[in-house]
């Protein structure tokens, strides 16, 4: 166990709804990280926040968008939806977000767009 | 721009035999190094990391890793392996700090299957 907690484990969706994915990051981490990891992609670094504050952008797409809670939780909210968001997304926390410091994984959530 | 390449998309070895998995990586200095596990339904686990020092790095489970400046490699070993080993394994590179941002990059995996 990572201590990285996400939530839903499996969302089922149809094409053109929003969504809406949690993770809290480990206790005393600061930085939270979010990854999709796809069949064809592999895994694709989307967005990086560091204690409130976005800090760096991959590969996200504009109908994603991402926050980061006071209480250093965050959430990932993907609209539009379309059949090729099914993914597994990983959220991931550091303990500074600076320097190279270890990134913990959550067990991830399975979106299945239909 | 950084990249991560694992030659092997799938390696079958039978219990109790030695493992490499090959990774190559593609970065303008000497980035971090990483190896990651991911098991069935999982997420990630880190296996071992190598940031300065002595190229041969300990991890758990078992497994070592060998950063060879000269390849660009940083190829994951394990002696004798189990069958709890089968999983899918990501190398993945980070930047230096000054990079400004310090998300990893990975490999598209290796998934391990082991013979009884």
């Amino acid at each position: 166990d990572s201590g990285v907690t996400q939530t839903p484990k499996h969302l089922i969706t149809a094409t053109g709804q929003r969504v809406t994915l949690r993770c809290s990051p480990r206790s005393g981490d600061l930085s939270v990280y979010w990854y999709q990891q796809s069949l064809d992609q592999g895994l694709q670094f989307l967005i990086q926040y560091y204690n409130g504050e976005e800090r760096a952008k991959g590969n996200i797409l504009e109908r994603f968008s991402a926050q980061q809670f006071p209480d250093l939780h965050s959430e990932l909210n993907l609209s539009s939806l379309e059949l090729g968001d099914s993914a597994l997304y990983f959220c991931a926390s550091s303990e500074k977000g600076q320097g190279m410091d270890e990134q913990y994984f959550g067990p991830g959530t399975r979106l299945t767009v239909t | 721009a950084q990249s991560v390449t694992q030659p092997d998309i799938h390696i079958t070895v039978s219990e109790g035999a030695s493992l490499e998995l090959r990774c190559n990586y593609s970065y303008g200095a000497t980035p971090y190094l990483f190896w990651y596990v991911q098991s069935p339904g999982q997420g990630l686990q880190l296996l071992l990391k190598y940031f300065s020092g002595d190229t041969l790095v300990q991890g758990i489970k078992g497994f070592e890793a060998e950063f060879k400046r000269s390849q660009s490699s940083f190829n994951l070993r394990k002696p004798s392996v189990h069958w709890s080993d089968a999983a899918e394994y990501f190398c993945a590179v980070g930047p230096r700090p000054g990079a400004g941002s310090y998300q990893l990059t990975f490999g598209k995996g290796t998934k391990l299957s082991v013979i009884p």
